[in-house]
């Protein structure tokens, strides 16, 4: 069955630091690669997607994310995260065209001050 | 342009009572996907629809759990005989009709939070 898997459930860090959340999925085929994050109160809104080309991806608020097709990874990465950036992200695959979405179990980051 | 609407965002029944949870998708959007958010885990799909058919249920309980998307209204999941662990967020998405085989972005509302008493 697929899955995907977030190793970090929660996550502290210090404003100006730098980010990395890993992601490993588990399906032998073609994939569709998504970051979601949650804003306390706020909806999930997409970070960013991979489908082709470029395994190297970028989203909004500076956040970007690689694919390696041998790791089975997506991990998300910001050089520098801020106070704002405080919410739940959740990593996400579909494994067929315009089906359902798999989610990890979500990481939760804390930026202090 | 309204996004994802859900109602109610909060739900509270007892035991054995049914829930009904709305979702409205984004003007335009065809496909609906509902999926369930229990305690401490990630969002687990349960059901893909279009207008008036199921197109993928595989993660529906089998038992108590529907869903429909009917041509005028919204989506309606309904729980019959609610149990405690059906407390969850049920999270609504939309996307709209496929063109070319492509995958389309799905859009997320906020949610119910369903408590079973």
């Amino acid at each position: 069955a697929q899955s995907v898997s977030q190793h970090n459930h929660h996550v502290i860090l210090s404003e100006a630091a730098s980010l990395e959340l890993g992601c490993n999925y588990s399906y032998g085929g073609t994939v569709n690669l998504f970051w979601y994050v949650q804003y306390p109160g706020q909806h999930l809104q997409l970070l960013l997607k991979y489908f082709s080309g470029d395994p190297l991806v970028k989203g909004i608020k500076g956040f970007e994310a690689e694919f390696i097709k041998s790791k089975f990874s997506f991990n998300l990465r910001k050089p520098s995260v801020q106070w704002s950036d405080t919410a739940e992200y959740f990593c996400a695959v579909n494994a067929q065209q315009g089906g359902k979405l798999i989610f990890g179990q979500g990481t939760e980051l804390s930026v202090k001050p | 342009n309204a996004g994802v609407m859900q109602n109610p965002r909060h739900l509270v029944r007892r035991r054995g009572q049914e829930a009904r949870l709305r979702c409205s998708p984004m003007k335009g959007h065809s496909h609906v996907y509902w999926y369930r958010q229990l305690p401490e885990e990630g969002l687990k799909f349960m059901v893909y629809l279009q207008k008036e058919n199921i197109i993928d249920e595989s993660g529906m309980p089998k038992e108590r759990f529907s869903a429909e998307f009917p041509k005028e209204g919204p989506s309606i999941l309904r729980i019959q005989q609610v149990v405690r662990g059906d407390s969850a967020a049920y999270f609504c998405a939309s996307s709209p009709p496929k063109s070319g085989g492509s995958y389309n972005e799905q859009f997320f509302g906020p949610g119910t939070r369903l408590t079973v008493l």
